[in-house]
């Protein structure tokens, strides 16, 4: 079975700055999904970004941006010019290819961003 | 489009009563999943379906648990006899897949349940 591991519980960065979350994972497939989600006070999942693990090139959507290093079984989320709104939990997410999404998700890192 | 609507937001309720929760999916999406989040977890998948057909489910779903989606549209999940153990939040995901696409999961606000 995967496992996702999150070893920050809390984080915190000043608005404009830049942070990195971690994240490591544990599988024996050679090809699946990572996925880092944001929850908000108000609950609901939503999609940050996504990484194919055969694709050699680091995702990037905007101000968030990854470090995918599939030998290490590493994922890290960086978040660059960080806002007010950055503020939530965080997850990072496995999923195996061929199947729907049964999605594994680590304990999550708490984001304070402060002014 | 409203999104994936969760009814109610919060139930409480005692040990031993029989709850049910809804979930309405975005319009025209064909798959539905339930997953489950406890205190200081993230969530972890219980079941989901294609259209009507309930494909996979867990070994965390109990026999007390059940899920339905007739005519493919809403869910209901029921829990029976509930336990304090079952005390979580409830997330419904919808996703619309169609050949290669990139399925891609659109979550709920969670119906949080307390057992007491």
């Amino acid at each position: 079975a995967q496992t996702v591991t999150q070893s920050q519980p809390e984080m915190s960065v000043q608005e404009a700055e830049t942070v990195t979350l971690s994240c490591t994972y544990d599988t024996s497939e050679s090809d699946y999904y990572l996925f880092w989600y944001k929850q908000p006070p108000s609950r609901q999942m939503i999609l940050v970004i996504r990484q194919e693990a055969y694709k050699q090139q680091n995702a990037t959507e905007n101000r968030f941006s990854v470090n995918f290093q599939k030998a290490a079984k590493s994922f890290s989320l960086k978040i660059s010019d960080s806002q007010l709104g950055d503020a939530a939990m965080y997850f990072c997410a496995y999923r195996s290819t061929g199947t729907a999404s049964k999605l594994t998700f680590g304990t999550g890192t708490r984001l304070q961003v402060t002014l | 489009d409203t999104g994936v609507s969760q009814d109610p937001r919060h139930k409480i309720t005692k040990r031993g009563q029989n709850v049910t929760f809804r979930c309405d999916p975005i319009s025209e999406h064909n798959r539905l999943y339930w997953y489950r989040q406890t205190l200081g977890q993230g969530p972890e998948f219980l079941t989901y379906f294609q259209n009507e057909a309930q494909l996979e489910k867990s070994r965390l779903l109990s026999d007390r648990f059940s899920a339905e989606r007739p005519k493919g549209s809403f869910s209901t999940l029921e829990i029976q006899r509930t336990e304090q153990g079952d005390s979580a939040m409830y997330l419904c995901a919808s996703s619309l897949v169609s050949g290669s696409t990139n399925e891609k999961l659109f979550f709920g606000s969670g119906t949080q349940l307390s057992v007491l």
